[in-house]
């Protein structure tokens, strides 16, 4: 399977623990991409990187978020001191890089988070 | 920010008939996407667009960017039970990572 593969696909974890999600993108895209859903909503953009550097973050990505892509494949995105309100989809998604962020965007299946 | 709407939030259809919705958006994109998703999974991408007036099909769905630019439509000609799904635009202008509506949720009946 050649996809962006994400892991784990569920989560659950008591408020105040820290959790690590990892992504790995389509083998030849350079731009990687997550997103946040909730029920109900579509997704929400948190960031996204172009190979090992992260271009642009959201509102959204409180300081308790943090993502890294050290060698520009994989990616991990880190929720320290989870709360309840942090519970939701985490969908990693990646492109090939070369327009800009709105290009044409390939979704893994998502982490499912659950926040006790 | 940029603030999409999609219409109708949901719809319940026979088998066999066709499907519009539609998305709209406050501001003016220049690329619209259209994409699927099923439960507890990620979105799957349908159809892209880049151009305005621009009309894409991809096999029964077809979609169409909006002269105006702040719209986008999708139709589904001969639903099938395996169209069920949560149907998403999304779209962006300049070098905006992509926003996402809230979807339209579509339910057949066999």
């Amino acid at each position: 399977d050649t996809g962006v593969s994400q892991n784990p696909r569920h989560k659950i974890t008591k408020r105040g623990q820290n959790v690590t999600f990892r992504c790995d993108p389509i083998s030849e895209h350079n731009r990687l991409y997550w997103y946040r859903q909730t029920l109900g909503q579509g997704p929400e953009f948190l960031t996204y990187f172009q190979n090992e550097a992260q271009l642009e973050k959201s509102r959204l990505l409180s300081d308790r978020f943090s993502a890294e892509r050290p060698k520009g494949s994989f990616s991990t995105l880190e929720i320290q001191r989870t709360e309840q309100g942090d519970s939701a989809m985490y969908l990693c998604a990646s492109s090939l890089g070369l327009s800009g962020p709105a290009e044409k965007l390939f979704f893994g299946s998502g982490t499912q988070l659950s926040v006790l | 920010g940029q603030q999409l709407n999609q219409s109708p939030q949901s719809m319940f259809i026979q088998e066999g008939e066709d499907v519009s919705m539609n998305c709209t958006s406050s501001s003016i994109f220049n690329t619209w996407l259209w994409y699927k998703q099923d439960p507890g999974e990620g979105p799957v991408l349908l159809i892209a667009l880049y151009k305005a007036g621009e009309l894409t099909s991809n096999g029964r769905l077809t979609a169409q960017f909006g002269i105006t630019r702040k719209d986008s439509f999708l139709n589904i000609s001969a639903s099938i039970p395996s169209d069920v799904g949560i149907y998403f635009c999304a779209g962006a202008s300049g070098n905006t990572p992509l926003v996402f509506g809230k979807g339209t949720r579509l339910s057949v009946i066999a």
